[in-house]
């Protein structure tokens, strides 16, 4: 069984403050790392797909990272604003799967003013 | 550009009958995927349309179907509901074969009850 996994579940901070999250998944068959935004009543909204090792990738005051060799990837959110609260999800794209993502369980950020 | 569409919004459904639901992809794109969003397991990976074709199966049990018709919308159906499908049935399209290295874009689901 192949398993995403995402840490913290959840997460509450302060305006201003940064944060970051991880995602773990496996090594092997590797093909492609994505990041979702889920606020509540939308629909998820795609951050970041990474496909290299050692890609970067930055929108705004989101970044995220990711290290294929050891299996995971850091979202970063500098300065978080009420804005930011919401579910985050990675999912695991795997080598010659066409469009099957596995997603990890989230990480649920909630910003307070 | 119009996003991903489906119908309907919400269903209530009773054990034992089946259900149908629609997915209209951003136009252009023929990857249409669906996933199960229940309580506690997050998304789940339903199964994957490109080109009429299914390229990819969840482990899901057989009364879980789907197809894709020429201009890529989707339908999934389950039959003999059971009070566990309850949950919020997303699809989402993609551009590409190569579906997940492209991002995909999300509908706002489907909330099927069973009652």
């Amino acid at each position: 069984i192949l398993n995403v996994e995402q840490s913290p579940q959840s997460l509450h901070v302060q305006e201003g403050d940064s944060t970051n999250f991880t995602c773990s998944f496996p090594s092997s068959n590797f093909y492609a790392l994505h990041w979702y935004r889920w606020e509540t009543a939308k629909s998820p909204e795609a951050l970041f797909v990474m496909t290299l090792n050692g890609d970067e990738k930055k929108k705004g005051r989101i970044s995220a990272t990711l290290n294929t060799k050891e299996g995971y990837s850091y979202l970063y959110i500098k300065g978080s604003q009420p804005e930011d609260s919401a579910t985050y999800l990675c999912a695991f794209g795997f080598y010659n799967q066409g469009g099957k993502l596995i997603f990890g369980q989230g990480t649920e950020l909630s910003v307070k003013p | 550009k119009a996003g991903v569409t489906q119908t309907p919004r919400y269903l209530i459904k009773t054990r034992g009958q089946q259900v149908t639901l629609s997915c209209s992809p951003i136009s252009g794109h023929r990857s249409v995927s669906w996933y199960q969003q229940t309580p506690g397991q997050g998304l789940q990976f339903l199964f994957e349309y490109f080109s009429e074709t299914q390229r990819n199966k969840g482990n899901f049990p057989g009364r879980f179907s789907g197809r894709q018709f020429s201009n890529s919308r989707s339908e999934m159906n389950v039959s003999t509901l059971e009070l566990g499908d309850s949950a919020l049935y997303l699809c989402a399209s993609s551009l590409d074969s190569r579906a997940n290295v492209y991002e995909q874009y999300f509908g706002p689901g489907t909330r099927l009850t069973v009652t």
